[in-house]
């Protein structure tokens, strides 16, 4: 079974730039989530899709963080202006719906904003 | 979200059990104790959870103390593979809403001695 697959792995941009990361999560997942993991910290979640409906966005920055998941499968996390408090581990996971308890992790991304 | 309390590191030697210890005083009744690690430069994983009785899975062992107040983490016979950062949450399971947000501390990480 294919795991979260996440692009680009690795991403270095200017404060101030956009930047976008793509997260397709395991076949059949309904409940997506993006997770920002600053270095020495735990992972904190930014926001949570159930299909393409957001269920808690509540720790997401939205003066300049967007996401979006259109058809219930694949999902973009946007970052616009990025700051360089930005600079991060993003990751996303996904699990078969709210109820189940195992979440399941994607590499991540790692953004380094200058 | 209850808190959890873990010691800020950990170290064993290789082939021998390990005891990570997880205190959470402040539990509720509808907290369950979930425990994921993460690898260097991976996403966390999942590993166990329990509510009340002891559990055990192919990965690890979770004993749960009769008052719920703490937990222990138990890997039977550590490996070099097990070096990891390794989380101990307490998610609440809502009937008809599903679990409750992971929300991560610090976590205790753990060193293999070989």
């Amino acid at each position: 079974e294919a795991g979260v697959a996440q692009s680009p792995r690795y991403k270095i941009i200017e404060k101030r730039q956009s930047v976008a990361f793509w997260c397709n999560p395991i076949s059949g997942h309904a409940t997506l989530y993006w997770y920002q993991q600053i270095l020495g910290q735990g992972p904190k979640l930014l926001i949570q899709f159930q299909n393409n409906g957001v269920v808690d966005d509540s720790q997401l920055p939205k003066d300049r963080f967007s996401a979006e998941r259109l058809k219930g499968v694949d999902s973009t996390l946007k970052i616009q202006p990025a700051k360089l408090e930005d600079s991060a581990v993003y990751l996303c996971a996904s699990s078969l719906d709210r109820t189940t308890n195992e979440q399941f992790f994607g590499p991540g991304t790692r953004l380094t904003v200058l | 979200d209850a808190k959890t309390t873990q010691p800020n590191s950990m170290e064993s030697n290789e082939e021998e059990p390990v005891h990570l210890p997880c205190n959470h005083s402040t539990i509720s009744g509808t907290d369950y104790i979930h425990w994921y690690r993460q690898l260097p430069s991976q996403g966390p994983e999942y590993v166990i959870h329990g509510l009340t009785s002891n559990v055990n899975n192919r990965m690890a062992s979770l004993a749960i103390a009769e008052d719920r107040k703490s937990s222990t983490l138990i890997l039977h016979r550590a490996t070099l593979r097990d070096a990891a950062v390794y989380y101990c949450i307490l998610r609440d399971f809502i009937s008809n809403f599903g679990n409750e947000k992971l929300t991560f501390g610090t976590g205790t990480r753990l060193t293999i001695i070989p």
